[in-house]
């Protein structure tokens, strides 16, 4: 049973670019929740969705960004990118009821330059 | 809103000794989650074990256990004979569980380092 899974699992970005982050939940999870986690720091929450629309989400700026597809697959986006956003981006998937049901990926590490 | 603090950057442990990783948390939900995730160099997160507010026994899983004191608003997690591979960060975590919508954020302290030494 294949769990949660991430792609790139490294990126370099120029300041300035547009990056976009993919995730696979987990077989039957329908709930997809990002993370950021910068260095030595505990992850912080960017947003969630479930049904295709954003359902809640963190102190992030607009230039964080998402997408829910139908088969529950999800897209992280950030634009403008800043020094600071290089961490690593952790996406977690969840079933739609269980609230503690969540599998974590490896992650996405960005390094933006 | 929610907060968690561990206070220990890092731990050296023995191995095959028990070892205690300080959780506290604060918040103004009645309902409330704890969990404890491990995060080895590969970054993913590892789910350990997790404890309900209103649940009565503490929570165990295998050499995993949790210590929680609710009056002191602590969660501790205790890793009994500990192992080489149990080097890794470790994360207290905590959630929201009465909502709206079945799944809320989770909330993570800083983590702690723990180094198992032979």
């Amino acid at each position: 049973d294949a769990g949660v899974t991430q792609s790139p699992t490294h990126l370099i970005k120029t300041r300035g670019q547009q990056v976009t982050l993919r995730c696979s939940p987990k077989s039957g999870h329908d709930t997809v929740s990002w993370y950021q986690q910068a260095l030595g720091q505990g992850p912080q929450f960017i947003f969630q969705y479930y049904e295709e629309e954003e359902r809640q989400r963190g102190n992030f700026p607009d230039r964080f960004s998402g997408h829910q597809f139908p088969n529950y697959s999800s897209e992280l986006n950030v634009n403008a990118l800043l020094l600071g956003d290089s961490a690593l981006y952790l996406c977690a998937s969840s079933p739609g009821q269980a609230r503690y049901g969540y599998t974590f990926g490896s992650g996405t590490r960005l390094t933006v330059v | 809103a929610q907060k968690i603090t561990q206070t220990q950057p890092g731990m050296f442990v023995q191995e095959k000794e028990a070892v205690t990783l300080d959780c506290t948390y604060d918040t103004s939900d009645p309902s409330y989650g704890l969990f404890w995730y491990k995060q080895p160099s590969s970054g993913e997160m590892i789910f350990l074990i997790y404890q309900g507010s209103y649940d009565q026994q503490n929570a165990t899983e295998g050499r995993y256990s949790l210590n929680f004191q609710k009056a002191r608003k602590s969660a501790n997690l205790v890793i009994s004979a500990s192992q080489l591979g149990d080097s890794a960060m470790y994360f207290c975590a905590m959630i929201n569980l009465i909502s709206n919508f079945g799944n809320e954020k989770l909330t993570f302290g800083t983590g702690t380092r723990l180094t198992i030494i032979p």
